[in-house]
């Protein structure tokens, strides 16, 4: 069964700190996406990695996927209020390239 | 476009009632699921259809759960009867196709009482 684990469950920092947040499995997987989701509302996608190691950079968030392609991970520097939400990670199943299973979820809570 | 919309927001129901969650996807997406979450369970696969056809329902939990999608545009999920565990919030989402993300809705708040 494909899994997707992620840690830490809780974050909470304040403004201006840094954070990692990691997503892993014991499964290859062809690629990994990010979600975030704000209270009330539905995931919202932010980005999609597709080669293993590959960084991609969104504004202050930053991707990585594995060279393995088993886990990922988000970093945000200089965190703000406004980046606190659920953050979700989710690959495709395999064989079954369009149905997407999500990862536990990191909730992150960023103090102003 | 205005998204995928899912109506009604919030449903509070007496169990044994039947539900009824709709949703109108994206147009031009092809593809279009049903998850559930919970605190306990984080999003969970009920049913995806790929062209209207219902592709795979075993995430669905029960019989007492059916989903139709009639047309491109719509789609319902009906429980019939409800229970107090069926409570949690319902979201519909839409995909163009494989290799594509998912544009979620925002989700029906279900309560079972």
């Amino acid at each position: 069964t494909q899994l997707l684990e992620q840690s830490p469950q809780f974050l909470s920092i304040q403004e201006g700190e840094n954070l990692t947040v990691y997503c892993n499995s014991s499964s290859v997987f062809s690629s990994l996406q990010w979600y975030r989701q704000e209270p009330g509302e539905g995931p919202v996608l932010l980005v999609t990695v597709v080669t293993g190691g590959e960084v991609k950079k969104l504004k202050r968030l930053t991707f990585q996927f594995g060279d393995a392609r088993k886990d990922s991970s988000l970093h945000i520097t200089a965190a703000q209020p406004g980046d606190t939400g659920l953050y979700l990670c989710a690959g495709p199943l395999r064989g079954a390239t369009n149905k997407l299973i999500f990862g536990t979820g990191t909730l992150l809570a960023v103090q102003p | 476009d205005a998204g995928v919309i899912q109506s009604p927001r919030h449903e509070v129901t007496e169990m044994g009632q039947e539900v009824t969650l709709r949703c109108k996807p994206i147009s031009g997406h092809n593809s279009l699921f049903w998850y559930r979450q919970t605190m306990m369970r984080g999003l969970e696969l009920l049913i995806y259809f790929n062209n209207n056809v219902p592709i795979d329902d075993s995430g669905m939990p029960e019989d007492r759960f059916s989903a139709k999608m009639p047309n491109a545009s719509f789609s319902t999920l009906k429980i019939q009867p409800s229970e107090p565990r069926d409570s949690a919030v319902y979201f519909c989402a839409s995909s163009p196709g494989q290799g594509y993300g998912y544009t979620f809705g925002s989700g029906t708040r279900l309560t079972v009482v």
